[in-house]
């Protein structure tokens, strides 16, 4: 199984700030990676797929950048709404996919 | 806009059942394969299962850890997924939730989620 792995756990920012975070794969997984946003009790959403693609009506301050074992979410200048925890999933078309163990964004 | 609903969580002992619910709409739900996606305290999310639409004879696939105890299920009339658990185990106390594929395996759309919690 292919293992994803996010870095840091927790970041503290404040709004502003430009912050990244890393995911890794345990192996080569192309471009097929996606990011979400998840605030508490809320839907998970959908931010960037393709490692790289911003999806429909995300703010363009979101960018992802990557391939093959190394990828990179960024926020370019954090507004509140935006601390919240992200997650990194490998997907493709086999059967299942995998997470990373997320990412928590808070307040400095 | 997209929405997905889930119901049906709560408390049930070990080796008890519970069915939850995904009500889906915006969207034309017959054509889409559906999952279903937990996630534990303190865990990573999980793929659970997954339900193809007709064109694939709503073939279903599950993860190994609940293959045999959970069975998924809908009724495209109702705009409805279902997510049957029987012998729950504590390790299945998570957030259970619903979710649309596009295209390649994609998540696009995900329910809020519905908490289930296994305990004596």
């Amino acid at each position: 199984d292919i293992q994803m792995t996010q870095s840091p756990s927790t970041l503290s920012a404040s709004v502003g700030d430009r912050v990244t975070i890393t995911c890794r794969a345990s192996q080569s997984i192309n471009t097929w990676l996606a990011w979400y946003q998840h605030r508490p009790g809320k839907a998970p959403k959908l931010l960037i797929y393709k490692a790289s693609n911003l999806e429909s009506g995300v703010p363009s301050r979101f960018s992802g950048s990557g391939s093959g074992t190394e990828f990179t979410l960024t926020i370019s200048s954090l507004q509140p709404d935006d601390f919240a925890t992200y997650y990194c999933q490998h997907y493709n078309n086999d059967l299942f996919y995998t997470f990373g163990q997320g990412t928590k964004l808070e307040i400095k | 806009e997209v929405q997905l609903v889930e119901s049906g969580g709560g408390l049930v002992q070990p080796g008890g059942s519970l069915r939850l619910s995904c009500v889906a709409s915006g969207f034309i739900f017959s054509d889409y394969y559906m999952d279903w996606v937990r996630q534990a305290p303190g865990k990573r999310l999980e793929w659970v299962g997954r339900i193809k639409e007709r064109a694939h004879s709503y073939t279903t696939e599950y993860a190994a850890s609940v293959k045999g105890r959970f069975t998924i299920s809908r009724d495209d009339s109702n705009n409805s997924l279902y997510l049957q658990m029987d012998s729950l185990k504590t390790d299945d106390t998570a957030v259970y939730y619903c979710a649309r594929l596009w295209g390649s395996g994609l998540i696009d759309y995900w329910g809020q989620g519905t908490l289930v919690t296994v305990s004596s």
